[in-house]
């Protein structure tokens, strides 16, 4: 089975700083979904990758998917409070009835 | 646009008492629909998904059971609720064909005491 990993598992910065989550595959990735979760509420869609190299932008968000299609980062770029919650990654499952699977999730804190 | 509603938002029940959560979905047709627990804050475990009106899949034994009378509509339902059932339930949508991005909704949280 698929699975993915996620780090760090928990994220503190100040405000205004640049951070990286990760998000590695044990297998091709076919489709990589990014969400952000704040606490007791539903996951909220960021973007998905599929082609190997990509990379997308929403507004200080931006992810990118490996040439090899095994790991993806999330880069947020001058960090506000808002930008705190947890972000989940999310992969297709080859074969599957549009399945995905769930890393465990990235706690990030931004202190004003 | 599409939106997804759960209800209810919380919900505390005493242990052996019945559970039904419902979720419906508005804006589109034919959508594949999902349930998950999230225990912990973190990890979602896929418990039901659904492809069409009276097709479930179960991917967790357990004493939960999902329904879908309607196409737009998804219910989880149990018997009798265990301690373990306490937890955040999400359900989601996906478009499905082309498209395996889920959409989820507001969650529900139950504690069974």
């Amino acid at each position: 089975s698929q699975e993915l990993e996620q780090s760090p598992q928990s994220l503190i910065v100040q405000e205004g700083k640049n951070l990286t989550i990760n998000c590695t595959s044990s297998k091709t990735l076919y489709g990589l979904y990014w969400y952000k979760q704040k606490y007791g509420e539903g996951l909220i869609f960021l973007m998905m990758l599929q082609k190997g190299g990509e990379e997308k932008s929403h507004e200080k968000i931006t992810a990118k998917l490996d040439e090899k299609k095994q790991q993806s980062s999330l880069h947020i770029t001058a960090s506000q409070p808002s930008h705190a919650g947890i972000y989940l990654c999310g992969a297709d499952i080859p074969g599957s009835a549009r399945q995905l699977t769930f890393g465990s999730g990235t706690q990030l804190t931004v202190l004003p | 646009s599409q939106t997804i509603h759960q209800w209810p938002a919380t919900l505390v029940q005493p242990v052996g008492s019945p559970l039904s959560l419902e979720c419906t979905v508005e804006g589109t047709s034919n959508p594949n629909l999902y349930w998950y627990r999230q225990a912990a804050g973190r990890g979602l475990q896929l418990l039901f998904y659904s492809v069409g009106i009276g097709q479930i899949s179960s991917e967790v034994p357990q004493n939960l059971s999902a329904s879908r009378p309607q196409d737009r509509q998804f219910i989880l339902s149990s018997k009798k609720l265990l301690l373990s059932d306490s937890g955040f339930y999400l359900c989601a949508w996906s478009p499905g064909l082309a498209d395996s991005t889920q959409y989820f909704g507001p969650g529900t949280r139950l504690l069974v005491l």
